[in-house]
């Protein structure tokens, strides 16, 4: 029972446009939200979260919107850079410290 | 601050061998995770400690499997009798009285 759904394995971007990562789940006790980002023999580096307070949290070229009522979020990076190329993981708890339910992971490439 | 550190980073062994893996969580994290990682998946929950306490255990965790935190510092993961199936990436991310999961690089199985 797949609770995260990452339902595009890959996605390619042009470097300076916007990348648009999505995460559906289906457990409604999910409280809090996560990205990660991983690249290879690295273990994952966390990026930004969302409570489900609010609907949409910045950080800098990244934002994370919520949407509760689809259960769907997405996360965009803009512009885009080669850096970015990479895994990007949603993940979800019910509170704060609590066990991470993963999705299978989107990877992002950036072509220069 | 030296981040999550876990060793070895890789372990070959034969099916049917005991394996141990350790993992040092960053300094005064009292949190203290395992997840599992097999290709194309995301990281699978395994257990938690509170400091010294296992809190919780997933059922993917099977009687050949063992994790303890002796002293509330570094852990370790015990996998007896190893199985083909067992063979996967192990993940261990500590944290702040449940603040952002932080992860170390893994230590990646191959059961032969």
């Amino acid at each position: 029972d797949q609770q995260v759904k990452q339902n595009s394995p890959s996605l390619s971007v042009q470097e300076g446009r916007i990348s648009i990562l999505n995460c559906d789940y289906t457990n409604s006790m999910f409280d809090y939200f996560l990205w990660y980002k991983k690249y290879p023999a690295e273990g994952p580096t966390f990026l930004i979260s969302i409570s489900s307070i609010k609907d949409k949290n910045e950080d800098g070229r990244f934002t994370v919107f919520l949407n509760k009522s689809a259960k769907h979020l997405s996360l965009h990076i803009v512009p885009s850079q080669p850096g970015d190329s990479a895994v990007y993981f949603c993940a979800a708890n019910r509170q704060e410290g609590e066990k991470l339910t993963f999705g299978t992971g989107t990877r992002l490439t950036i072509i220069p | 601050d030296t981040g999550v550190s876990q060793d070895p980073r890789h372990k070959i062994t034969k099916r049917g061998q005991n394996v141990t893996f350790r993992c040092d969580p960053i300094s005064e994290h009292n949190r203290l995770y395992w997840y599992r990682q097999t290709l194309g998946q995301g990281p699978e929950f395994l257990t938690y400690f509170q400091n010294e306490a296992q809190l919780e255990k997933s059922r993917l965790l099977s009687d050949r499997f063992s994790a303890e935190r002796p002293k509330g510092s570094f852990s370790t993961l015990e996998i007896q009798r190893t199985e083909q199936g067992d063979s996967a990436m192990y993940l261990c991310a500590s944290s702040l009285r449940g603040d952002i999961q932080y992860f170390g690089a893994g230590t990646r199985l191959s059961v032969l």
